[in-house]
């Protein structure tokens, strides 16, 4: 059984820095490209970032580029997002997803989500 | 960026009955289109993708429908469990991903 778990969401100050976490389990982590995306409060869902089964390619949405950095480690088959100067639009639900293949977008399992809030 | 626009906004129906919704993207996606379901509090659930195969599980009274800009999802009979928020994705063109806005089906 495939599970996503997200993890390390928080309140953080505007210009803060934080680190999500998502720990996969059920399937051979390697071998998928993985995805955030995240969903402010009563919005709807907005790509964030997405990273090759390898590691060695990543994607990133034009609002977040330079500010995140998605990554993983597929020995602990863990995924990543640090997140640095948040502003009070990054507050969202941020999910992971397992995607279909090794470069693909289709988003075939889905975490829980973790709430990141940035407010002072 | 490849632009999904979803419709309606909203679609209220009456339990047991179909549902329609819409999806139009700005330029051809082939079939490389997804729909998910999204209930309150909930993570998102993959329904449909290549457009029209349902994902493992889901029931057969979902279908989807479609290629190129046009797409639907049909709920052919409506249960109570299926009042939800529904979202089309193109991932056939991508960076970027582009998710529609949703289209939120309520009790009637």
């Amino acid at each position: 059984e495939v599970q996503l778990l997200e993890s390390g969401g928080d309140l953080v100050q505007p210009g803060g820095s934080l680190r999500l976490s998502c720990a996969a389990s059920g399937f051979t982590f390697s071998s998928y490209a993985m995805t955030w995306v995240r969903q402010a409060p009563g919005k709807g869902l907005e790509w964030v970032s997405t990273i090759s089964g390898s590691g060695d390619s990543t994607y990133y949405a034009d609002s977040v580029k330079g500010r995140f950095t998605i990554s993983r480690d597929n020995a602990k088959k863990m995924m990543y997002l640090q997140m640095n100067s948040l502003r009070g639009d990054d507050t969202a639900v941020f999910y992971c997803a397992k995607a279909a293949g090794p470069n693909s977008c289709r988003l075939e399992y889905w975490g829980q989500g973790s709430l990141v809030t940035v407010s002072s | 960026e490849i632009v999904m626009t979803q419709s309606p906004a909203t679609l209220s129906v009456y339990p047991g009955e179909r549902a329609t919704l819409s999806c139009r993207a700005s330029q051809s996606v082939t079939n490389n289109l997804a729909w998910y379901q999204q209930k309150p509090g909930r993570a998102p659930r993959l329904l449909i993708y290549s457009a029209s195969t349902r994902a493992p599980g889901i029931p057969g009274r979902f279908s989807g429908s479609g290629s190129g800009t046009d797409f639907t999802l049909t709920i052919s009979s409506l249960q109570s469990e299926d009042f939800a928020v529904y979202y089309c994705q193109q991932y056939n063109q991508w960076p970027p991903v582009t998710f529609g806005q949703g289209t939120k089906v309520e009790i009637k």
